[in-house]
């Protein structure tokens, strides 16, 4: 079936601490592809999305991501995490008239 | 600029209970769409709309109907309420031009059916 997977539900990781969350997806073609964020008592906001071109994606605030085609993956990076960023990331993929399919979320707790 | 505005926030149904949801879009958005959120599963989408006056089925369409009467406004009916549709939903909208752009999502409803 055609999915968005994401690991490591729960990261618990001290500040200063890198940050890399995995997604892989299996929908085939030319795909959209998304991080969204969600910070405590929020509403999704967009990281970072990716189109076409250069496969390194940069977002907000520090996260970057990088498109792998061969291997279907989309994973969301930062070098150096703060306690700001305690949210639950969502990878995401554009299914046709902009219908997002997500993964499941990671947890992300970052300790001060 | 309101963006994505949801109402209520938070609603407690009793079971067998009728509720609509109303979300309402400011950016004059073609597309509009209601997810359920629940926790481990991630956002699923319910139902969504393609323009004013057109509707059509999501992943967990079941137990939900929608209308779109108005192209800024997207209503989520919920016609007899059950403790399966506790859950935080989100409303989102984007652009006719679908490519190179992305959802904007309302701050969501939490319901709880008790």
């Amino acid at each position: 079936a055609q999915s968005v997977s994401q690991h490591n539900h729960h990261v618990i990781l001290s500040e200063a601490a890198s940050l890399e969350l995995g997604c892989n997806y299996s929908y085939g073609g030319t795909v959209n592809l998304f991080w969204y964020v969600q910070y405590p008592g929020q509403h999704l906001q967009l990281l970072l999305k990716y189109f076409s071109g250069d496969p390194l994606v940069k977002g907000i605030k520090g996260f970057e991501a990088e498109f792998i085609k061969s291997k279907f993956s989309f994973n969301l990076r930062k070098p150096s995490v703060q306690w700001s960023d305690t949210a639950e990331y969502f990878c995401a993929v554009n299914i046709g008239n902009n219908r997002l399919a997500f993964g499941k979320g990671n947890q992300v707790v970052v300790i001060p | 600029n309101a963006g994505v505005t949801q109402t209520p926030k938070f609603r407690v149904l009793k079971t067998g209970q009728s509720m609509t949801l109303l979300c309402a879009q400011d950016m004059n958005h073609e597309y509009m769409y209601w997810y359920r959120q629940d926790p481990g599963m991630g956002l699923r989408l319910i139902h969504y709309s393609v323009g004013e006056g057109t509707t059509a089925k999501g992943e967990v369409p079941d137990g939900y109907n929608v209308s779109r009467l108005k192209k800024q406004n997207f209503l989520l009916g919920l016609e007899s309420a059950a403790p399966s549709q506790t859950s935080v939903y989100f409303c989102a909208s984007s652009p006719l031009q679908a490519l190179h752009t992305e959802a904007f999502f309302g701050q969501g409803t939490r319901l709880t059916v008790v």
